[in-house]
């Protein structure tokens, strides 16, 4: 079964926008974390943001904010002022339990940023 | 958060061949994982390595195939063995450590393509 899914197709976002990615993950562990991660077209990963299921907000970091609602079982991805350098892929992984390090990937978002 | 630098970066190999892709880490790390991202897919586990014993394997992935060495807590090698076309993809070493994002990184990736 698939445990993190990213439906939307391709999105493209006016400059200066916000933008919501939206992501749902299925665990039935008590204990777990999710990333966020950017993959543009020279393909490395760039680590954006994380949320435990334990904390009790939801995580910002710069432009990136994540809206967890843990009850849906969502994690969703909101970049606030979109600049151009935003285009890219966008993949929502969780990690499990804990020592286990392996994180699975959801399927990703492709979102281009127009001038 | 670690640093790693994974290579090469890319290259073009004929079929029935073997590459092997390096990934040095900057710090000591427990965990170290390979990921193959297949052309417009996800990213998928490979193996676990694990520092002085055998790789741990996902399903569908075989160690004749991907041989995967850790000598030390600093660095690991993927080989992709008898490469076919179906083998070109990006590969990606990462490292998880902590419990917070942060520790969570890729190096840049090997962009592989057989012919």
């Amino acid at each position: 079964a698939q445990k993190i899914t990213q439906t939307q197709p391709g999105m493209f976002v006016q400059e200066k926008e916000a933008v919501t990615l939206d992501c749902t993950y299925d665990t039935s562990d008590q204990s777990y974390g999710l990333f966020w991660y950017k993959q543009p077209s020279s393909g490395e990963m760039i680590f954006l943001i994380y949320q435990g299921s334990y904390d009790e907000q939801n995580a910002t970091e710069g432009r990136y904010s994540l809206n967890f609602q843990k009850a849906r079982k969502s994690a969703n991805l909101v970049i606030s002022a979109s600049q151009l350098g935003d285009s890219a892929m966008y993949f929502c992984a969780m990690r499990e339990g804990y020592g286990n390090n392996r994180l699975a990937f959801g399927k990703g978002n492709q979102v281009v940023v127009i001038p | 958060s670690a640093v790693i630098s994974q290579k090469p970066s890319r290259d073009i190999c004929q079929r029935g061949t073997s590459l092997t892709i390096q990934c040095q880490v900057d710090s000591q790390v427990t965990m170290m994982f390979w990921y193959r991202q297949q052309p417009g897919q996800s990213l998928t586990l490979i193996a676990t390595a694990n520092q002085g014993s055998e790789a741990t394997y996902e399903s569908g992935f075989v160690i004749d195939k991907f041989p995967i060495s850790r000598p030390n807590l600093t660095f690991s090698t993927l080989t992709v063995s008898n490469m076919s076309p179906e083998d070109s993809s990006i590969y990606l070493c990462s490292v998880g450590e902590g419990w917070k994002g942060y520790g969570y990184t890729f190096g840049s990736g090997t962009r592989l393509t057989v012919v």
